[in-house]
């Protein structure tokens, strides 16, 4: 089985600090996504990458950036915390080849700004 | 830009009733469609999708869906509920050009009593 590993369940960070929320996956996927998941508005895309090193801005990537040095691992940051990034956040990964293949998800990270 | 409309919001049914779930998409090309499915405490999870061929496809635990092209519409169905389809249940869709970029419905929270 696909397995997506997101390092944190739950997070409480204090506004303005520097958030890091990391994404693991074990089946040598060549995308990677991350979405935040807010009542009434469902998934929006934050960033996505499709190779090591490269990254792409998804939605709404105001406030946040990403990482990617290795294959198997996308980080999500934070730059300054605001009350306003408090959400779930949700890391995907699927294999290359085109825009028919499934997404597997983490089981997210509820995020608590205060 | 493309986006996903899921028009019922909450969803409370008894078991053995019938559910259809509407989703429409705005996007005149070629589209692949998506229904994902997130129980309770649980991650995303594929529950069927369609790409072309015959416009109805089943998934999995007993739910199908319809594509009709003529009204950009995706409906998710199931003839009789049970307990354990409890859940939110999300739309998506990606375009058949370019990346894989799954843009998701704002989610149908569905509950059913036993």
């Amino acid at each position: 089985d696909v397995k997506v590993t997101q390092s944190s369940r739950y997070l409480v960070k204090r506004t303005g600090e520097k958030v890091f929320l990391e994404c693991v996956q074990d089946m040598d996927h060549e995308n990677m996504f991350w979405y935040r998941q807010d009542p009434g508005l469902g998934l929006r895309l934050i960033y996505f990458s499709y190779d090591v090193k490269m990254k792409e801005k998804g939605d709404i990537p105001e406030g946040y950036s990403v990482s990617r040095e290795k294959k198997e691992r996308f980080s999500l940051i934070l730059e300054s915390a605001s009350t306003n990034q408090t959400s779930m956040y949700l890391c995907a990964s699927s294999l290359g080849g085109g825009p028919r293949t499934e997404a597997f998800f983490g089981q997210g990270t509820r995020l608590t700004v205060v | 830009a493309q986006s996903v409309s899921q028009h019922n919001h909450h969803v409370i049914l008894s078991e053995a009733a019938s559910l259809e779930l509407g989703c429409n998409y705005s996007y005149g090309g070629t589209v692949n469609l998506f229904w994902y499915v997130q129980y309770p405490g649980q991650h995303l999870q594929l529950l069927l999708k369609y790409f072309s061929g015959d416009p109805l496809v089943k998934g999995i635990k007993g739910f199908e869906a319809e594509f009709i092209k003529s009204k950009f519409s995706f409906n998710l169905r199931k003839p009789s509920v049970q307990w354990s389809d409890t859940a939110e249940y999300f739309c998506a869709v990606t375009m058949n050009t370019g990346f894989q970029k799954l843009v998701f419905g704002t989610g149908t929270r569905l509950l059913v009593s036993p």
